[in-house]
């Protein structure tokens, strides 16, 4: 009865190689977004989507790209690896309206070798 | 812009100790105000939040109050256990812009025996 769930938790990969990560939340949220997490602990919000729609894009690298086949899902797929996309990345969701808060998958480790 | 400055850590505390984490925001407009926990290994998980000014969330003996006048969002518990080690972050949202959550840099506590 996860919330929100995202596969894989880890992913160890080399430079080079193109990776999925994917996330799914049964709350019936409309909006869903990517954060990701470095070495400091430090939470960037990368993309959010509201009903399918790309509303927030925070000047990520055009490897990464964002899809959502509907409301429920939003999938990260970032082509090229480089060193420096080794970080934790969160996947997340949330109803509308500032006073809602956003609940948070466990988080993907991707390690770039 | 929207930005949320949180005291530096780490913060070393014996059990039983009080806790005080200083947060500040700078918001164009009313944000919603939030305080997550992220335990070591683990995904993000709400801790509390205050929608307006003068509210008062509490949650697991940690309390906050949004404070308008001083724009703070200080997090406070008055006996830390072992088990309150963790990274905590402040977060604000506002209504619009996509909704999404700004965080602070995220404060380390380590609670000793």
């Amino acid at each position: 009865d996860t919330a929100v769930s995202q596969t894989p938790k880890y992913l160890v990969t080399q430079m080079g190689n193109d990776k999925s990560i994917k996330c799914e939340q049964n709350l019936g949220h409309d909006t869903m977004y990517w954060y990701k997490q470095d070495s400091k602990k430090f939470l960037k919000i990368m993309f959010s989507y509201n009903n399918k729609e790309l509303i927030i894009n925070e000047t990520v690298p055009n490897r990464f790209s964002p899809k959502s086949p509907d409301k429920a899902h939003l999938n990260l797929h970032i082509n090229s690896l480089e060193l420096g996309d080794s970080a934790v990345y969160f996947c997340a969701s949330s109803q509308e309206g500032g006073n809602s808060p956003l609940h948070f998958g466990n988080g993907t480790r991707l390690t770039v070798t | 812009g929207n930005s949320v400055t949180q005291m530096e850590g780490p913060v070393t505390l014996s059990e039983e100790a009080f806790l005080t984490i200083n947060c500040t925001y700078t918001a164009t407009g009313y944000p919603s105000l939030f305080w997550y926990v992220q335990y070591p290994g683990e995904g993000l998980q709400l801790l509390l939040k205050a929608t307006k000014a003068d509210d008062k969330g509490s949650n697991k003996g940690f309390e906050a109050t949004y404070r308008k006048e001083t724009t703070s969002f200080h997090l406070e518990k008055g006996s830390v256990q072992v088990s309150d080690s963790a990274v905590y972050f402040c977060a604000l949202r506002l209504t619009g812009g996509g909704n999404k959550l700004t965080f602070g840099t995220g404060t380390q506590l380590k609670v000793e025996l």
